[in-house]
């Protein structure tokens, strides 16, 4: 079964502009991760975010972790074509074990 | 490091006959990990891999479904007798102990029954 939802299912974006998708969670959580998927492809680690971490940078990418609330949200910004893709929180309960995925913000950057 | 490897990239069956998939995960990774995955939804847990050893299976492996990783290296999954709700994506990901749970994904394979 899924972890959680993300919000929003589909985003449709001009090049430049910023992307912001968010994930909800059910359970307490080790980590947490974003991944990408290109279209029949596999995934792609972009970002892991710790429990005890509040804030998280990579490059383009900004990640927050909300626990309270059992939120999560990622942040694109200036967006590329590139980026068109679909975007997957996964969280884990111990390092080690399985993951579990939220159902995917679709994102298409329109040149 | 040439990634994780997947076996064949697309495989179409009849309702009924078996299937079986190899994963070959990066090489020094110890944990392997299979999911599925249907359209327009996000990877769902089969069953996890440290070293040689089955940890965990998940309630979606029925008893038509077997994983294996018998020297500790590459995987097989099989299904046996398949249905028409088998088709989707069976996708294989590796990760080394000690760096955070991060998983390295396959490109996937994808199952049609017909």
């Amino acid at each position: 079964s899924q972890q959680g939802e993300e919000d929003p299912q589909a985003l449709s974006i001009q090049e430049g502009e910023n992307a912001t998708m968010n994930c909800s969670y059910k359970t307490s959580i080790n980590n947490l991760q974003w991944y990408r998927q290109n279209s029949g492809r596999g995934l792609v680690h972009l970002i892991l975010i710790r429990s005890n971490e509040r804030e998280k940078h990579s490059g383009r990418l900004r990640v927050t972790l909300d626990t309270s609330k059992k939120s999560s949200s990622l942040l694109i910004t200036a967006s590329r074509a590139a980026d068109t893709a679909s975007y997957f929180c996964a969280t884990d309960g111990a390092a080690g074990n399985k993951l579990t995925f939220g159902g995917g913000t679709r994102v298409l950057v329109k040149p | 490091d040439t990634g994780v490897s997947q076996n064949p990239r697309h495989k179409i069956t009849k309702r009924g006959q078996n299937v079986t998939f190899r994963c070959d995960p990066i090489s020094e990774h110890n944990r392997l990990y299979w999911y599925r995955q249907t359209l327009g939804q996000g990877p769902e847990f089969l069953t996890y891999f440290q070293n040689e050893a089955q940890l965990e299976k998940s309630r979606l492996l029925s008893d038509r479904f077997s994983a294996e990783r018998p020297k500790g290296s590459f995987s097989t999954l099989e299904i046996q007798r398949t249905e028409q709700g088998d088709s989707a994506m069976y996708l294989c990901a590796s990760s080394l102990a000690g760096q955070g749970n991060i998983q390295y994904f396959g490109a996937g394979t994808r199952l049609s029954v017909l």
